[in-house]
């Protein structure tokens, strides 16, 4: 499969506290989206990391990536309850000339006040 | 403000009668995706549309199929919904340019399918 793998699937925190989240993949990419989706809603995109970056940040997120372990992590810090949602990473195949995405699982964060 | 609309939200339809989902969008995009994604399960891309040109997933089933009229709708068709197609049903966005696979995607709220 071309998925990537996130984990751990499920991360229950309080407000105030740190998550982490991790996604493995399997081929070469171009990119790495992450994406948030509250519960019956669609997708959010939330930031987008290229092959050759290796860290990016937007407000309370910041992203890492390692193409050698194929491997990134999305950390949300000083959570809220409002972060509470379901998080998903989405790679782009480098070579890839039709914007085709491949999504994990996803991680079902709780976050409780 | 909705850039990207899905009707119904809700739909319920039987075994066998064939149900159309629509999206819209206000972006102005030229790629239009269809999604399906399961309960707990990661969104599974089942076509999309750079312009009129349409690509198919090579598992998606013969049953799914979809059209796209202008830049502004794409369709969703299920010509005879079986129990396994229930799910939700996400329309996404996009903008081709300079690094197609570099543009993030704008999704919808999606269609939830349930068949009786």
């Amino acid at each position: 499969s071309q998925q990537g793998e996130e984990d751990p699937q499920a991360l229950s925190i309080q407000e105030g506290e740190n998550a982490t989240m991790n996604c493995s993949y399997k081929t070469s990419i171009n990119n790495l989206q992450w994406y948030r989706q509250n519960s019956g809603r669609g997708l959010v995109h939330l930031i987008l990391i290229r092959s050759n970056e290796r860290e990016k940040h937007s407000g309370r997120l910041r992203v890492t990536l390692d193409t050698s372990k194929k491997s990134s992590s999305l950390l949300i810090t000083a959570s809220r309850a409002a972060d509470t949602a379901s998080y998903f990473c989405a790679t782009a195949d480098r070579g890839s000339t039709l914007g085709r995405l491949y999504f994990g699982r996803g991680t079902q964060l709780t976050v409780w006040p | 403000d909705a850039m990207v609309i899905q009707n119904p939200r809700y739909q319920v339809t039987q075994f066998g009668k064939p149900v159309t989902l629509s999206c819209s969008q206000t972006l102005n995009h030229n790629v239009m995706y269809w999604y399906q994604q399961k309960s707990s399960q990661a969104p599974k891309l089942l076509f999309h549309y750079y312009d009129k040109d349409f690509n198919n997933e090579a598992d998606t089933p013969d049953n799914f199929q979809s059209r796209r009229p202008n830049t502004s709708f794409c369709f969703l068709d299920i010509r005879s919904p079986g129990l396994g197609d229930a799910a939700m049903y996400l329309c996404a966005t996009s903008s081709a340019g300079t690094g197609f696979s570099n543009q993030p995607q704008h999704f919808g709220d999606g269609t939830r399918l349930s068949i009786l």
